[in-house]
């Protein structure tokens, strides 16, 4: 079974409401989550890294006031697009890995996400 | 950023054919990854091959690593109807362990 859990696997809404998205690690410490952004027919494209207890890393690019990313919890990190846009429709993935070297890394299955 | 490029954008077989993609990158790696991505969908993990290995097998799937000319492929032998897909490889780089790059991706067609 699905060893991160991404929540919703799709929303619609409305242009200038915000939208918060949930990747749980189910039985492992994720102490490292990543969040990807991929737009139709594009590749995955990394947004931030994001570590428990600490602030997000942010790649170039990616307006960090825009997507706020919170990792509270070993198990928990979210996303949530503020004042979302239609130009912020895309898909958005999560990856997570444990603390340990050669730690394997799970994928969440995706959030797909509609802005009207 | 995106790692590196994969080469063909998009490939058409018949079953029964082979699918040979590649994928170079840039920088050093521990391991190099290949994903299937179904239309929509999320991602399934192939394989990974580390940077100290040359070849791997699973299945009717055959990947190959170059560190030297940094590049990787993915043969799928024997395609069918249900491998039709896009094939992305991701690096996973020594100095970041698990910070996947992405490349641009083969769109993989398998007509029966």
């Amino acid at each position: 079974g699905a060893v991160v859990s991404q929540h919703p696997s799709w929303v619609i809404c409305k242009s200038g409401t915000s939208v918060k998205i949930e990747c749980r690690s189910l039985d492992f410490q994720a102490t490292t989550m990543f969040w990807y952004r991929q737009f139709p027919k594009q590749s995955l494209m990394l947004m931030a890294t994001s570590n428990e207890g600490s602030k997000a890393t942010y790649e170039q690019g990616v307006e960090k006031d825009k997507f706020l990313i919170n990792h509270a919890s070993l198990t928990l990190s979210t996303l949530t697009v503020t004042s979302a846009h239609p130009e912020d429709s895309s898909f958005y993935i999560c990856s997570a890995i444990g603390p340990l070297p050669n730690s394997p890394l799970h994928f969440g299955n995706g959030t797909r996400l509609t802005v009207t | 950023s995106q790692q590196g490029e994969e080469d063909p954008q998009a490939l058409s077989i018949q079953e029964g054919e082979n699918a040979t993609m590649n994928c170079s990158y840039k920088t050093s790696i521990n391991n190099l990854q290949w994903y299937r991505q179904n239309s929509g969908r999320g991602l399934v993990h192939l394989i990974l091959i580390r940077s100290n290995e040359r070849e791997k097998h699973s299945g009717r799937l055959r990947v190959t690593l170059d560190t030297s000319k940094k590049s990787s492929s993915l043969l799928i032998t024997a395609s069918r109807a249900a491998d039709t897909a896009s094939y992305f490889c991701a690096t996973d780089p020594t100095d970041s362990w698990g910070k996947l790059q992405f490349g641009a991706g083969t769109q993989v067609v398998v007509t029966p």
